[in-house]
């Protein structure tokens, strides 16, 4: 299994864009890169998946580089509300070996 | 409509007991798991199950198993609790998709606590 690994925390101010990077080295061919939000109490929330370069939804993009060692959640202009807890999770193509990383709190300031 | 449910909410139990909780989807997957999260907040896959395979997280102790009545319900019964199981534990479920994407439900979870 591919080992993840984050920042720990992450400040930021509304209205910024905020990138949070995760590292997964041993990645495999098979293997897919998904961010969750976490906020307290609840279960995480897909934000959005990817297996190589660049995807984007309404809420976030993601991007990764060609040797698919790190990833990074781009999340434009946050506001409040984006204070959360973001993980990485890199698993296989069929969903049933995962590994999340250990997560990131990103704080969001007025 | 809640997509993944989990019951109890709260649980809380002595060392030496056997417990269950509780997870049902309403979303028609074909894959179910289930996490535990401890108190720094890591995230760990305990089993991921659908109607083929079980896979086992190898560091889960064999006090822990997970069962199937029905594609919809996954349930986890716990024997003789110890406190490092005090945990918050999430109910997932999902759906492959074309092109390898699919997305996770999480249920509310459920907090555990062995005292």
């Amino acid at each position: 299994l591919a080992k993840t690994t984050q920042p720990i925390s992450m400040d930021s101010y509304e209205g910024q864009e905020v990138n949070i990077t995760c590292s997964h080295n041993n990645i495999a061919t098979n293997d897919y890169i998904t961010w969750y939000q976490q906020f307290p109490s609840q279960g995480p929330r897909f934000i959005i998946q990817g297996y190589k370069t660049k995807v984007t939804n309404e809420v976030a993009s993601l991007f990764i580089p060609a040797d698919r060692k790190s990833s990074t959640l781009s999340l434009p202009r946050v506001s409040l509300s984006d204070t959360a807890v973001y993980y990485c999770l890199v698993s296989n193509n069929a969903g049933n070996m995962l590994t999340f990383g250990g997560g990131t709190r990103l704080m969001v300031k007025p | 409509d809640t997509a993944v449910s989990q019951t109890p909410k709260y649980l809380v139990t002595q060392m030496g007991n056997d417990k269950s909780i509780k997870c049902e989807q309403n979303l028609g997957h074909d894959t179910m798991y289930w996490y535990k999260q401890d108190s720094k907040k890591f995230l760990k896959i305990m089993f991921s199950y659908n109607n083929k395979e079980l896979i086992i997280n190898e560091t889960v102790p064999n006090r822990f198993s997970p069962k199937s009545p029905d594609k919809a319900h996954l349930n986890l019964h716990i024997n003789s609790l110890e406190l490092g199981d005090s945990a918050v534990y999430f109910c997932a479920s999902s759906q492959a998709l074309a092109g390898g994407v699919y997305e996770q439900y999480f249920g509310p979870g459920t907090r555990l606590t062995v005292t």
